[in-house]
């Protein structure tokens, strides 16, 4: 079993539509979760931290539900600029100074005008 | 924010060269650096973790003997491809982590693709 598993898509959306995102982890012990985003070619950029509360910023709102092991990432009103793939990221532990961070293959959008 | 720098951005070689890759903190000090590889249409995976003034860590199936990092400093770290060979070719990307986050954001640098004739 995949350590991050998110369903690769693609998801091919209108500009305006709200879509969701879904990622389960296999680590119980995993403490820090994010959702990053990648565009073709280019490195991973951070889009947001997911917490157990749920957080939400501007049109982006992830949700972690710990006992089910699951994050969620729920784009509204989709522009053409959020077609990118999404990373769901799941901290590996800690090395060193840092935490070394484990990826999911991603989920792709394509938003479409 | 803070920037990590990479360089080569892109670079092809004969099989059997050995390519050197540097990753730099531009305006912050990494005691710790990341480096990551990532095949076409799959994740990013850890290959292993640089620390400045001691040995790296690899991950399990991650040859140390092939992939030879130095930390030479708190703002460098390299990354060395020893005999390349054409299934090593990939997208190769560092990371550090952000010092003082809560939540340990990570900062990448933009990649380097190489690519083993």
């Amino acid at each position: 079993r995949k350590e991050v598993e998110q369903d690769p898509g693609p998801f091919n959306v209108p500009e305006g539509a709200t879509v969701a995102f879904n990622c389960t982890y296999s680590n119980s012990a995993s403490q820090s979760f994010f959702w990053y985003r990648q565009d073709c070619r280019k490195e991973p950029k951070l889009l947001m931290s997911v917490y157990s509360s749920g957080n939400e910023d501007g049109r982006f709102t992830a949700q972690l539900n710990r006992a089910s092991q699951y994050i969620s990432l729920l784009i509204r009103d989709s522009k053409l600029s959020d077609s990118a793939t999404y990373l769901c990221v799941v901290n590996i532990g800690v090395r060193d100074s840092g935490y070394a961070l484990n990826f999911g293959k991603g989920t792709s959008l394509l938003v479409t005008p | 924010g803070a920037v990590v720098s990479q360089h080569p951005s892109r670079v092809i070689c004969k099989s059997g060269t050995s390519v050197k890759i540097e990753c730099r903190s531009l305006d912050f000090q990494a005691t710790t650096m990341f480096w990551y590889r990532q095949f076409p249409k799959q994740s990013l995976m850890l290959m292993a973790t640089s620390n400045e003034g001691s040995k790296a860590t690899y991950e399990q199936g991650v040859e140390k003997d092939k992939f030879l990092i130095n930390h030479a400093s708190l703002t460098l770290s390299t990354l060395t491809v020893t005999s390349a060979h054409p299934e090593d070719s990939s997208f190769y990307i560092c990371s550090a982590p952000a010092s003082g986050s809560s939540y340990n954001e990570q900062f990448f640098g933009p990649g380097t693709r190489l690519t083993v004739l």
